[in-house]
């Protein structure tokens, strides 16, 4: 168990529709990150947060946003799914001082998306 | 950004060491190079994480030359719980972007 929670564990929906992901991370840790599993795009990050503020940014897509609130939870909403968003969806966090994207993270189990 | 690959699938037998490798030619000068342990249906487990030359722990060691441009995951007397997917993830530097490797699926047999 790394610690970092994430809920659902699965989630269906129909294309169109908005879904929000929720994660909360390691107790202590500031950065939360953001990451997308599917067997074509194999394992590829999204966002980072740090105390809040937005932190670096990957391939995240602008009908996807998230945010880091006050308690150091997190939300990823994705909205106008399509069939290809389909996939895991990771949440990890890190202790690293700093917001630094490159230290070691604790993954939580993930989120199964399916898009009908 | 840095593209990274590895090979697609490994073998190996219970007790031999195992080197997967990981090439990442646009490696940024402040990009770290980390790796990544994934079972089915679980998060990615973090391993080890190094800038230069060698690091070793108590699961693995990783090798990186001076070019930095690859990396190498070495795990010594591998057993069947070694049987996973393993990663490299390349960035964190000075473009705060980081790429995972295309993974390697290492089946170790009795």
């Amino acid at each position: 168990d790394s610690g970092v929670t994430q809920t659902p564990k699965h989630l269906i929906t129909a294309t169109g529709q908005r879904v929000t992901l929720r994660c909360s991370p390691r107790s202590g840790d500031l950065s939360v990150y953001w990451y997308q599993q599917s067997l074509d795009q194999g394992l590829q990050f999204l966002i980072q947060y740090y105390n809040g503020e937005e932190r670096a940014k990957g391939n995240i897509l602008e009908r996807f946003s998230a945010q880091q609130f006050p308690d150091l939870h997190s939300e990823l909403n994705l909205s106008s799914l399509e069939l290809g968003d389909s996939a895991l969806y990771f949440c990890a966090s890190s202790a690293a001082s700093g917001g630094y994207p490159g230290n070691e993270q604790f993954f939580g189990p993930g989120t199964r998306l399916t898009v009908l | 950004l840095a593209k990274t690959t590895q090979p697609i699938s490994m073998d190996s037998y219970e007790g031999q060491e195992v080197n997967i490798t990981c090439s990442h030619n646009n490696i940024a000068t402040n990009d770290y190079i980390t790796w990544y342990q994934q079972f089915p249906s679980q998060g990615p487990r973090f391993i080890i994480q190094g800038y230069k030359t060698k690091v070793t722990n108590e699961v693995a060691s990783l090798f990186i030359p001076a070019d930095r441009k690859s990396s190498t995951l070495s795990l010594p007397r591998v057993s069947l719980s070694d049987t996973a997917v393993y990663y490299c993830l390349v960035g964190g530097g000075d473009t705060d972007k980081l790429i995972f490797g295309t993974g390697t699926r290492l089946q170790v047999f009795p």
